[in-house]
């Protein structure tokens, strides 16, 4: 089946650190990836839209110069959390949907379990 | 702006029995509804797809079913076994290039 790998699976840095997330999809192309923020007992909530050759489409309230998102190719989306500091501490989670059929269903990274000091 | 609701927030319930978890969602002019599984501190997994124009679906034990006109889904799972706990994800989509929108989540623990 589709399946999206993330990477990495959890980080642990300092503050002020810039921070880059993988999100690829390994058997499907995928033209929109989602990106997601979990807080601990909590849903997700979307944080952007990332398009495959244009700019991210950002939900309100989200920075879009905090979380930089880049959607180079079919398969592969990163979000570059920038000068990291302690409130950025989350789960992120990112989200694939295959360019082929419509009506098929989201698939979803491990998720990358961000802690900054 | 579409709402999702799950309830119960939590449910512990003895290994074997039959269980239902409950969605709701307000906006009835939904694309397609998705049952996911989430593990402590990972994705979350598929589960089951229901299209806007289907009553349900089933995989194995898990038997999902819609009600658009009354904004529900459920999801049925039969004869629960400890590996089932974890928490129980529902999202609709409202259109098909739409965004999806969660639910709160069910915690399940199955009790051996």
């Amino acid at each position: 089946g589709a399946v999206v790998s993330q990477h990495p699976s959890r980080v642990i840095c300092k503050s002020g650190t810039s921070v880059k997330i993988e999100c690829r999809s390994l058997d499907f192309q995928a033209t929109t990836m989602f990106w997601y923020r979990q807080f601990p007992k909590q849903s997700l909530m979307l944080m952007a839209t990332s398009n495959e050759g244009s700019k991210a489409t950002y939900e309100q309230g989200v920075e879009k110069d905090k979380f930089l998102i880049n959607h180079a190719s079919l398969t592969l989306s990163t979000l570059t959390v920038t000068s990291a500091h302690p409130e950025d501490s989350s789960f992120y989670i990112c989200s694939a949907r295959s360019t082929g059929r419509v009506g098929q269903p989201q698939h979803f990274g491990d998720g990358t379990r961000l802690s900054i000091l | 702006k579409q709402e999702v609701t799950q309830i119960p927030a939590a449910l512990s319930v003895p290994e074997g029995e039959n269980l239902v978890l409950n969605c709701s969602f307000t906006d009835s002019a939904i694309y397609n509804l998705q049952w996911f599984r989430q593990d402590p501190g990972k994705g979350l997994t598929s589960l089951l797809l229901i299209q806007s124009s289907q009553r349900e679906q089933t995989s194995g034990r898990l038997n999902a079913s819609l009600d658009k006109s009354s904004g529900r889904s459920t999801l049925y799972i039969a004869a629960s076994q400890p590996g089932d706990s974890a928490t129980y994800l529902c999202a609709v989509k409202e259109t098909s290039g739409s965004r999806l929108t969660f639910g709160e989540g069910t915690q399940l623990t199955v009790n051996p």
